[in-house]
């Protein structure tokens, strides 16, 4: 069975820093693209940032570009996301999600449940 | 970037019926279109991807169609655990990006 078990949320202030990360498991994780999606209060879902198998290439989309970095250790079967300079506006449940390659890595057919981060002084 | 416009945000609906839900992509996406549910609480399900594939395990009432920038979900027939948040996505162009979503509730 395939699980994604994210961790790492909480409260920080405006500007603070905080890594979330995902431990995977039921599946051979160095084999995916794994993405981060978020999902503000009562609102929709914003991909944050995917990751190849080998973490050779990363993208971002542009309200994050310098301020989150997303990596993986394949060894221990574990997605990252470390976010720095954190806005009132990055306040979500951010989701780990597995990226399928059956819509060429753009989909994701596994999420976890999700971790709440909330930016707040 | 791909703004996806779903219609309408609130469907209501009585068990059993038809449900139809759609989404249109603000320039063509040709079938790079996927669907999620989303009951609260919980995490995104993957429905359909390729604009009418089924993912794994999804019930045969589901069903999707259409191509370049309009598309629809159909649930043929309502049962009590559809009721929830429908979300299209279009991955036709970096980057992926997701409809506002629509909400089927109980009529």
């Amino acid at each position: 069975e395939v699980q994604l078990v994210e961790s790492g949320g909480g409260l920080v202030q405006p500007g603070g820093s905080l890594r979330l990360s995902c431990a995977a498991s039921g599946f051979t994780f160095s084999s995916y693209w794994m993405s981060w999606v978020r999902q503000a209060p009562g609102k929709g879902l914003e991909w944050v940032a995917n990751i190849k198998q080998d973490g050779s290439e990363k993208y971002y989309v542009d309200s994050v570009k310098g301020r989150f970095t997303i990596s993986r250790d394949n060894a221990k079967n574990s997605l990252y996301l470390q976010m720095k300079s954190l806005r009132a506006e990055d306040t979500a449940v951010y989701y780990c999600a597995r990226d399928s390659p059956y819509c060429g890595g753009d989909c994701s057919d596994y999420w976890g449940q999700g971790t709440l981060v909330t930016v707040s002084s | 970037e791909i703004v996806m416009t779903q219609s309408p945000a609130t469907l209501s609906v009585s068990p059993g019926e038809r449900a139809t839900l759609s989404c249109r992509a603000s320039q063509s996406v040709s079938s790079n279109l996927a669907w999620y549910q989303q009951k609260p609480g919980q995490a995104p399900r993957l429905l359909i991807y390729g604009a009418s594939t089924g993912a794994t395990g999804i019930p045969a009432r589901f069903s999707g169609s259409g191509s370049g920038t309009e598309f629809t979900l159909t649930i043929s027939s309502l049962q009590s655990e559809d009721f929830a948040v429908y979300y299209c996505q279009q991955y036709h162009i970096w980057p992926r990006t997701f409809g506002q979503g629509t909400k089927v509730d109980i009529k």
